[in-house]
């Protein structure tokens, strides 16, 4: 059974903190994916990571980093956590091909206060 | 350009049949996906279709893919208060990982 987790369901950090999201994955999956989901928005992807140590910057990265220095984990970095930044972030996997099925953990509800 | 769109609100009574409408604008899109999220919960992959195929049938699923109009849409059929949850729509634009997502359905059932 396809299997992905986030570290935290819930998280609350004070603006300027620096935070870290978690997500690992147990399908062996090639390409790995970090969105963030707003109200009447959707999911909006902010990296995605295709290999172990590679990574492409979505459609929002800005105020975000990534790190891959494993295949199975895929780390959200906030560097200076802002307001703007309270959401709902859903961590992805999928199996390496174009085109192929995307697999979501639970989410992690971070509030920035 | 890439974009997603869906209605916001669905409200159905229970039994009855549920239809969810998305329009997609990418005519490359490979594939076409249906994902279910309930209330605190992350994305479940309800189905997908592949854009050489109109209909998809899968127990009270039913996806129909219009390519000329750009059109998709989910049937469910004998909805139950337990479909009650956010549907969205996402396409995988050609030769690319990722997935474009719609602002998502909200289907209320009402017994």
């Amino acid at each position: 059974d396809v299997k992905v987790t986030q570290s935290s369901r819930y998280l609350v950090k004070r603006t300027g903190e620096k935070v870290f999201l978690e997500c690992v994955q147990d399908m062996d999956h090639e390409n790995m994916f970090w969105y963030r989901q707003d109200p009447g928005l959707g999911l909006r992807l902010i990296y995605f990571s295709y290999d172990v140590k590679m990574k492409e910057k979505g459609d929002i990265p800005e105020g975000y980093s990534v790190s891959r220095e494993k295949k199975e984990r895929f780390s959200l970095i906030l560097e200076s956590a802002s307001t703007n930044q309270t959401s709902m972030y859903l961590c992805a996997s999928s199996i390496g091909q174009n085109t192929d099925t995307q697999y979501f953990g639970p989410g992690t509800r971070l509030t920035v206060l | 350009g890439e974009d997603v769109e869906q209605s916001l609100f669905l409200s159905v009574r229970e039994g009855d049949s549920s239809v969810i409408n998305c329009t997609y604008t990418d005519s490359s899109s490979t594939y076409l996906y249906w994902y279910k999220q309930e209330p605190g919960a992350g994305l479940q992959l309800l189905t997908y279709i592949f854009s050489n195929m109109d209909m998809k049938q899968d127990q009270r699923l039913t996806v129909l893919l219009n390519k000329k109009d750009k059109h998709l849409s989910l049937r469910i059929a004998d909805t139950q208060t337990g479909d009650s949850a956010i549907y969205f729509c996402a396409e995988t634009p050609n030769s690319s990982y990722k997935l474009i997502f719609g602002s998502g359905t909200r289907l209320l059932v009402r017994p």
